[in-house]
């Protein structure tokens, strides 16, 4: 069975600043992806960023980037110069490629302060 | 725009009643999923669809359906419907690389 927890229930950030949530994960799976989706209070969900296990460098998207541990099992998210609209809800996920459910954790609610 | 369309937007139904959700994929996305996320709440998963297949369910009631049509749209049917039915039901679409693509959403009050 796969897992997924995000420790960090709420986090709070200056606008221009860096922020990191953590993200750990369970898998006996060799082939999986992991994803970053946000969830701003429209309530849609928006995909921020994928990363595939097999592939050791970090993914980066604009102010977006991972930074992935496969042997410890660890993905978190750094958002740099934080900016209003980035208030939202952030979810870790897993993908394992033989299970093909998305599992979420349970999400980190981000404000950013101006 | 994810190009996932889901319909109604918002649905206002009785306890004991049952309704039907609608989800139109991504132009030449197979697989669909549907998820439930109530107040608060994570993403639950309830099952998956693959070119008109089941292929994974999760913790979906008995009392909900779904099925995917030769079009490859779906829908998700939930009857003797219950309070705590009430949440926002996700459709997404994706292809074989994984990434899930979400619809808006439909809001369920059920009174």
């Amino acid at each position: 069975a796969q897992t997924v927890t995000q420790s960090q229930p709420e986090m709070s950030v200056q606008e221009a600043e860096t922020v990191t949530l953590s993200c750990t994960y369970d898998t006996s799976e060799s082939n999986y992806y992991l994803f970053w989706y946000k969830q701003p209070p429209s309530r849609q969900m928006i995909l921020v960023i994928r990363q595939e296990a097999y592939k050791q460098q970090n993914a980066t998207e604009n102010r977006f980037s991972v930074n992935f541990q496969k042997a410890a099992k660890s993905f978190s998210l750094k958002i740099s110069d934080s900016q209003l609209g980035d208030t939202a809800m952030y979810f870790c996920a897993l993908l394992e490629r033989n299970d093909y459910k998305l599992s979420f954790g349970a999400g980190t609610t981000v404000t950013v302060r101006a | 725009d994810s190009g996932v369309t889901q319909t109604p937007k918002h649905l206002i139904t009785a306890t004991g009643q049952r309704v039907t959700l609608r989800c139109s994929p991504r132009s030449g996305d197979l697989s669909v999923y549907w998820y439930q996320q109530s107040l608060d709440q994570g993403l639950q998963f309830l099952i998956q669809y693959y070119n008109g297949e089941e292929r994974a369910k999760g913790n979906i009631l008995e009392r909900f359906s779904a099925q995917q049509f030769p079009d490859l749209h779906s829908e998700l049917n939930l009857s003797s419907l219950e309070l705590g039915d009430s949440a926002l039901y996700f459709c997404a679409s994706s292809v074989v690389d994984g990434t899930l693509h979400f619809g808006n959403g439909t809001r369920l009050t059920v009174t």
